[in-house]
C-alpha cells in the first residue's frame, strides 16, 4: 500500500545535539512538507519542498534544516539552535498540481528534549 | 500570515448527539479541507470543498463551503466514542499555494 512514513515515533535528545527525523513516501508526490504541532495549538509549517533538490522556508524555520536529494525522502535535522525542539512533528505529501486535493499526513514523530 | 478561526476550541457532548463546528477566514478561499486527527497520529483527511456553497457528506460528517469564501461548517450526526479527536480545517487561497491551518476543535464524547 502506498503511504508515507516517519520514523522514529518518538525521539529524545539531548540539549546542543542534532537530530534527524526521517520522512519517506511511495506515493509518487511532487511535494513535501514539514510541519511542527505544538498542544492546543494548529499546525505551523517548518520547510517544504516542490521539487527534488530544491526546497522553501515555511514560518518557523530558524534552527531546521531539510534536504531533498530523492523524490521519495524529505529528512528534517532538528539542530541545536532550535531554542524549542520538543513537540510533535508531522510530514506530509501532495501531488505537484494538487496542492489542490490536500495533503497527505505521516504518523508524525514526537521529539522530546532531556 | 493568514490566519485561521475555529469554534468551538473544544467541545464535550454526549454519545448520539450531534456536533457543529466552524471556520472562518479573514481571506477569501478557493478550497477548504477538513482533517481528524487521532492521539498520536498524523491527520487524516475527511472531506474537501471546491466551490463556494458546497455540501459535501462522508458518511456522518457533512461539511459546507460557506457562501462568502470566508467559512466553511463540519457537522457530525450522531456521535460515537470513534469520534473523539481534533478537527483541524484547512484553507488554500489561491491554487496551488500552501494550505493554512486551524487551530483545531478538539471533540470528546462521553458514553
Amino acid at each position: 500500500d502506498g503511504g508515507i512514513t516517519q520514523s522514529p515515533k518518538y525521539l529524545f535528545r539531548k540539549e546542543g545535539q542534532n537530530v534527524t527525523l526521517s520522512c519517506e513516501q511511495n506515493l509518487n508526490h511532487d511535494a513535501m512538507y514539514w510541519y511542527r504541532q505544538d498542544p492546543g495549538q494548529g499546525l505551523r509549517l517548518i520547510y517544504y519542498s516542490q521539487i527534488v533538490n530544491d526546497f522553501q522556508k515555511g514560518d518557523i524555520a530558524e534552527g531546521y534544516s531539510v534536504s531533498r536529494e530523492k523524490k521519495e525522502s524529505f529528512p528534517l535535522t532538528v539542530t541545536s539552535a532550535q531554542k524549542n525542539p520538543t513537540a510533535f512533528y508531522l510530514c506530509a505529501s501532495s501531488t505537484g498540481q494538487g496542492v489542490y486535493y490536500g495533503y497527505t499526513f505521516g504518523s508524525g514523530t514526537r521529539l522530546t528534549v532531556v | 500570515g493568514q490566519q485561521l478561526n475555529q469554534s468551538p476550541q473544544s467541545m464535550f457532548i454526549q454519545e448520539g448527539e450531534d456536533v457543529s463546528m466552524n471556520c472562518t477566514s479573514s481571506s477569501i478561499f478557493n478550497t477548504w479541507l477538513w482533517y481528524k486527527q487521532d492521539p498520536g497520529e498524523g491527520p487524516v483527511l475527511l472531506i474537501a470543498l471546491y466551490k463556494a456553497g458546497e455540501l459535501t457528506s462522508n458518511g456522518r460528517l457533512t461539511a459546507q463551503f460557506g457562501i462568502t469564501r470566508k467559512d466553511s461548517f463540519l457537522n457530525i450526526s450522531a456521535s460515537i466514542p470513534s469520534d473523539v479527536g481534533i478537527y483541524f480545517c484547512a484553507g488554500q487561497e489561491n491554487y496551488g499555494q500552501n494550505f493554512v491551518f486551524g487551530p483545531g476543535t478538539r471533540l470528546s464524547v462521553l458514553p
